[in-house]
């Protein structure tokens, strides 16, 4: 099976400017994660959607970030405006769920992002 | 609140001696654990989880785990390490169920493992 798709790969921007990402889950796959991953740190998870409903938002800085799962399907995270301490990895993944926690995560290779 | 502790930055294993790589836990209720590994800029791939039943999980490259709950531990092990094995391992827990919602993973720091030829 085709594993999680995202893109662009790399992201170089200077703060304050915006930023978009996209990511394409496993067919099928009910549930959707949007992780940050900052340098030496593990996946801080951002947003999780089942289908295309928000079931957790808690730890997304809604103030500059949004992001969207339109017909249950693809997801695009957005940053605007970005901050010098959002220069991170930002991990998409994706799992058959819904309501089943045992199931494991499927990572994408995720997007470097560096502000300058 | 959840949590996870990896108390380790980084192991050292020689090549064909056996490895740990240790994970500690805080949760309500029964925990699910998962463990992962990162290879450089790729994302994390799956290895093994413990949901129920056997304490011993056996799960992919010849990777295992022991959950002992009265110490809330799920360390990972491998009787014999490959330099291929080399890389960063994490550990994650789900539980805390939010009504409304789902279980929410939390992930450990990650542990930088390293085999020596």
């Amino acid at each position: 099976e085709a594993g999680v798709a995202q893109s662009p790969r790399y992201k170089i921007i200077e703060k304050r400017q915006s930023v978009a990402f996209w990511c394409n889950p496993i067919s099928g796959h009910a549930t959707l994660y949007w992780y940050q991953q900052i340098l030496g740190q593990g996946p801080k998870l951002l947003i999780q959607f089942q289908n295309n409903g928000v079931v957790d938002d808690s730890q997304l800085p809604k103030d500059r970030f949004s992001a969207e799962r339109l017909k249950g399907v693809d997801s695009t995270l957005k940053i605007q405006p970005a901050k010098l301490e959002d220069s991170a990895v930002y991990l998409c993944a994706s799992s058959l769920d819904p309501g089943r926690s045992n199931q494991p995560q499927h990572f994408g290779d995720g997007t470097r992002l560096s502000i300058l | 609140a959840q949590s996870v502790a990896q108390p380790e930055d980084q192991v050292n294993v020689a090549e064909g001696n056996p490895l740990t790589v240790k994970c500690t836990y805080s949760v309500s209720g029964n925990p699910y654990l998962f463990w992962y590994v990162q290879y450089p800029n790729r994302g994390l791939q799956f290895l093994l989880k413990y949901i129920t039943g056997d304490n011993l999980v056996k799960g992919s490259y010849g990777f295992e785990a022991e959950f002992n709950k009265s110490q809330t531990s799920f360390h990972l092990k491998k009787p014999s390490a490959l330099v291929s094995d080399s890389a960063l391992y994490f550990c994650a827990v789900r539980a805390g169920f939010k009504p409304g919602g789902s279980y929410i993973p939390t992930f450990g720091r990650g542990t930088s493992l390293i085999v020596h030829p």
